[in-house]
């Protein structure tokens, strides 16, 4: 079967560094995919990785290992507006996304 | 604004009556799909469309079903909803169906069947 894990909550302190594992297993690979959502609100994109690797965008950093079937999100210099959940995702043979539940985020001053 | 629109925000059904929500993108985009997002899982795939004129079943079809008579609207339907309907359903499309193109999400329904 097709599976996606992520814990499914964490803290962290703002201003500090935070990492977000996904572990997947799915019938074929073509890409993983991060998103963050507000409470209440839609799914937005953050990243996308096909290559083994990291990705760095700003304070948001993401690795993959094919191998392995792990990928995690790095999240720097935290700030308040980071309380969200995460949403991983790995693209199968088909091209659909299978989704995690998510990772809900809380940030402490 | 470019985007994706989903009406209505909220509705509260009786269970048994039928349904229609609406997505409707601006953005040209070939792919459609509908997702629902319930609390504890993660979003699970109803149905799609790669393309207008075309579309598919996800992992959850049973109770749904879809139309894409154009490329900017892809309605879903609850012929004669139940309580397990119950959810928050959201509208996604991207610019081709696979590959590295990113999923833009509407808002969402909030929609409670009683």
């Amino acid at each position: 079967g097709q599976n996606i894990d992520q814990p499914t909550e964490m803290t962290a302190t703002e201003g500090a560094i935070v990492q977000i594992n996904c572990t997947y297993q799915t019938s074929g690979f073509n890409g993983l995919f991060w998103y963050q959502q507000h409470a209440g609100e839609a799914p937005t994109f953050l990243s996308y990785n096909v290559l083994d690797g990291l990705e760095e965008k700003g304070r948001f950093s993401s690795f993959l290992s094919r191998s392995k079937g792990y990928s995690y999100l790095l999240l720097k210099e935290l700030q308040m507006k980071d309380s969200a959940s995460y949403l991983c995702a790995a693209e199968d043979s088909n091209y659909q996304l299978i989704w995690g539940a998510g990772t809900k985020l809380i940030i402490k001053p | 604004i470019a985007g994706i629109t989903q009406a209505p925000t909220s509705q509260i059904l009786a269970a048994g009556r039928r349904m229609t929500l609406r997505c409707t993108q601006d953005m040209r985009h070939n792919a459609m799909y509908w997702y629902r997002q319930d609390l504890g899982l993660g979003l699970r795939l109803i149905h799609y469309s790669n393309t207008a004129g075309t579309t598919g079943k996800g992992e959850v079809p049973d109770g749904y079903s879809v139309s894409r008579a154009n490329t900017d609207d892809f309605p879903l339907t609850l012929a004669s909803a139940v309580p397990s309907q119950t959810s928050v359903y959201f509208c996604a499309s991207s610019r081709t169906s696979g590959g590295t193109d990113t999923q833009y999400f509407g808002p969402g329904t909030r929609l409670t069947v009683l």
